[in-house]
């Protein structure tokens, strides 16, 4: 079974340039999450998505963050413009179910971006 | 609030030797998820072993168990027979059953694993 697809690997750009991240989920899984890992601390959640439908995006900084999942399968996660804090890797995971606390996430290899 | 500690930043363990990473996590709800998860040097984070909150027994997954505690509310990880190959990070995460959160996991701070041959 393949595994959580992330592009790219690495990015680096200059401050308030733009980039956009791409994941495809495992095959069946309904939910997929994209999380926000700084160099040092654990991944924190910026949005959740439940099929095509947003379930959580609490923490995700619509100033300049967005992220869609058209048709419920693969997503997009953009920063427009970026900023030197935003300096970090981007994970995206996905899980067979919403919520519950059996549901285990599985996570893609991640996009390391570096900003300027 | 939800809320995960690991309070070891590094721990060095020989080749072969067996090794605990601490966890203590705090919730009020009581059904919670517990996972292990590790992220070697390439990023990737790796599931690894998972304990519901009603599981009477340990969970158990080849060279990985988890001691469970719950009055305690601690769940550590330990390694058996450590290889170079488990050098890594370490995250501890939780997530509960209350919908409103929707099932996000809280991680903690991680736990970088050195193994010595």
């Amino acid at each position: 079974e393949a595994g959580v697809a992330q592009s790219p690997r690495y990015k680096i750009i200059e401050k308030r340039q733009s980039v956009a991240f791409w994941c495809n989920p495992i095959s069946g899984h309904a939910t997929l999450y994209w999380y926000q890992q700084i160099l040092g601390q654990g991944p924190k959640l910026l949005i959740q998505f439940q099929n095509n439908g947003v379930v959580d995006d609490s923490q995700l900084p619509k100033d300049r963050f967005s992220a869609e999942r058209l048709k419920g399968v693969d997503s997009t996660l953009k920063i427009q413009p970026a900023k030197l804090e935003d300096s970090a890797v981007y994970l995206c995971a996905s899980s067979l179910l919403l919520g519950g606390f059996t549901d285990t996430q599985y996570f893609g290899p991640g996009t390391r971006l570096t900003v300027l | 609030a939800q809320k995960i500690t690991q309070t070891q930043p590094g721990m060095f363990v020989q080749e072969k030797e067996a090794v605990t990473l601490d966890c203590t996590y705090d919730t009020s709800d009581p059904s919670y998820g517990l996972f292990w998860y590790k992220q070697p040097s390439s990023g990737e984070m790796i599931f690894l072993i998972y304990q519901g909150s009603y599981d009477q027994q340990n969970a158990t997954e080849g060279r990985y168990s988890l001691n469970f505690q719950k009055a305690r509310k601690s769940a550590n990880l330990v390694i058996s027979a450590s290889q170079l190959g488990d050098s890594a990070m370490y995250f501890c995460a939780m997530r509960d059953a209350s919908y409103n959160q929707g099932g996000k996991l809280i991680f903690g701070q991680g736990t970088e694993l050195s193994v010595k041959p």
